[in-house]
């Protein structure tokens, strides 16, 4: 079974660093891209970056660019998603996602992580 | 960025009735489209790519349809199932952006 699981909740205080994962399994995990997108509470889907683990291209959303780092270890098929120094508007669940093959919509998600952060 | 405007934001339906969901482009995404439901406290899943192919397990009852900066989803026979958030997205061009969702509840 294709599948990708993500690490478990989180609660953090602002300034404080944060490396989330992604372990996917089922599949030859370096020949897709997989990408990391944010859900802040009640509020819709936002498309953060991706990474393609073969080779750790990588390619992120202005709106996230400098914000966030995405990594790929595909000797552990693993992705990670991290801050060095948290916001309380950090607060939201993060997807991992991978793209299909032939195409590239998100054809396969993570459970997400929850991340909490305040004071 | 592509901004993908999706229509109307809430829409009331009877179970059995079909339902039809808008999403724009603001400029265009070619083919390259994607519909996802959400229900509360999951993961969004796949419904549709390139605008108009069902993914794997997709009932029948979910079509595409639509090119360049329209798009239009359609639900026929709603069921209780199907009651949740829907959203598009392009991935014609970096970032690859959603769109606001539609919220389908039962009326």
């Amino acid at each position: 079974e294709v599948q990708l699981v993500q690490s478990g909740a989180e609660i953090k205080k602002p300034g404080e660093s944060l490396k989330i994962s992604c372990k996917g399994s089922g599949y030859r995990f370096p020949g897709y891209w997989i990408g990391w997108v944010r859900q802040m509470p009640g509020k819709g889907l936002e498309w953060m970056g991706i990474i393609y683990p073969a080779d750790s291209d990588t390619r992120y959303s202005p709106s996230f660019q400098g914000q966030v780092t995405i990594s790929a270890d595909k000797s552990i098929s693993t992705a990670y998603l991290q801050w060095s120094s948290l916001k309380a508007s950090d607060t939201a669940i993060y997807y991992c996602a991978r793209h299909g093959l032939t195409h590239d919509a998100f054809d396969v998600w993570g459970q997400g992580t929850m991340v909490t952060v305040s004071s | 960025d592509i901004v993908m405007t999706q229509s109307p934001a809430t829409l009331s339906v009877s179970p059995g009735e079909r339902a039809t969901l808008s999403c724009r482009a603001a400029r265009s995404a070619t083919t390259n489209l994607a519909w996802y439901h959400q229900k509360p406290g999951q993961a969004p899943r796949l419904l549709i790519y390139g605008a108009s192919t069902r993914a794997p397990g997709i009932p029948a009852r979910f079509s595409g349809s639509g090119s360049r900066t329209e798009f239009t989803l359609t639900i026929d026979s709603l069921q209780s199932e199907d009651f949740a958030v829907y959203y598009c997205q392009q991935y014609n061009n970096w970032p690859f952006t959603f769109g606001g969702g539609t919220k389908v509840e039962i009326k």
